[in-house]
């Protein structure tokens, strides 16, 4: 079975600052992708980041970068230099082709940026 | 519209009533999902098809949920005899391909389903 566990429920951090939201997984799968989408209260997901299992190289994009421990089924988001806009639920999502491309999340993490 | 369309966006109804919720996915988009996303939970896997079929039903809760997706592009979510319990919301993704490592599911913004 996959698990995705996301612990903070929820995460302030004030504007302009970091910030790191956790998740960690687990699978006996070996070809898989990792993800963190963003929920505003618009419900629409969108997509943030994603990582493929058998890459090393950590994924950046632009202010969003993921650090990824796969021994440890490790996948944390850190957000630099927060803004009011990335004020949104975060969710944590794992996707194995083996498993009918279906998609495991998180509980989420809400995350409000303090002006 | 260049997005995942989803309609309506709220319904209510009533206990014991039969619903249908639309998803018009991206042109061209061969890969369609259906989640469901209950207060304060990250969405839960439905169904999934690929073009016409549906290649993976494992997550609908009982038979009285169905989904068709006639033509490969729009699909339709059917819940019979609603149930409390039905209320949350329902999103619906779609993806131009499976499995490959550029994957990306685009989702629509959901149709919010209260069952009184």
């Amino acid at each position: 079975a996959q698990t995705v566990t996301q612990s903070q429920p929820e995460m302030s951090v004030q504007e302009a600052e970091t910030v790191t939201l956790s998740c960690t997984y687990d699978t006996s799968e070996s070809n898989y992708y990792l993800f963190w989408y963003k929920q505003p209260p618009s419900r629409q997901m969108i997509l943030v980041i994603r990582q493929e299992a058998y890459k090393q190289q950590n994924a950046t994009e632009n202010r969003f970068s993921v650090n990824f421990q796969k021994a440890a089924k490790s996948f944390s988001l850190k957000i630099s230099d927060s803004q009011l806009g990335d004020t949104a639920m975060y969710f944590c999502a794992f996707m194995t082709p083996n498993t009918g491309n279906q998609f495991y999340f998180g509980t989420g993490t809400s995350l409000t940026v303090i002006p | 519209g260049a997005g995942v369309s989803q309609t309506p966006s709220n319904k209510v109804t009533e206990k014991g009533k039969y619903v249908e919720l639309r998803c018009d996915p991206i042109s061209g988009h061969t890969a369609l999902y259906w989640y469901r996303q209950s207060l304060g939970q990250g969405p839960e896997f439905l169904i999934y098809f690929q073009g016409t079929g549906a290649a993976d039903d494992s997550g609908l809760p009982n038979d009285r949920f169905f989904a068709v997706r006639p033509e490969g592009s729009v699909s339709t979510l059917k819940i019979q005899r609603t149930e409390r319990g039905d209320s949350a919301v329902y999103l619906c993704a779609s993806s131009p391909s499976s499995g490959k490592a550029d994957t990306e599911a685009f989702f629509g913004q959901g149709t919010r389903l209260t069952v009184v």
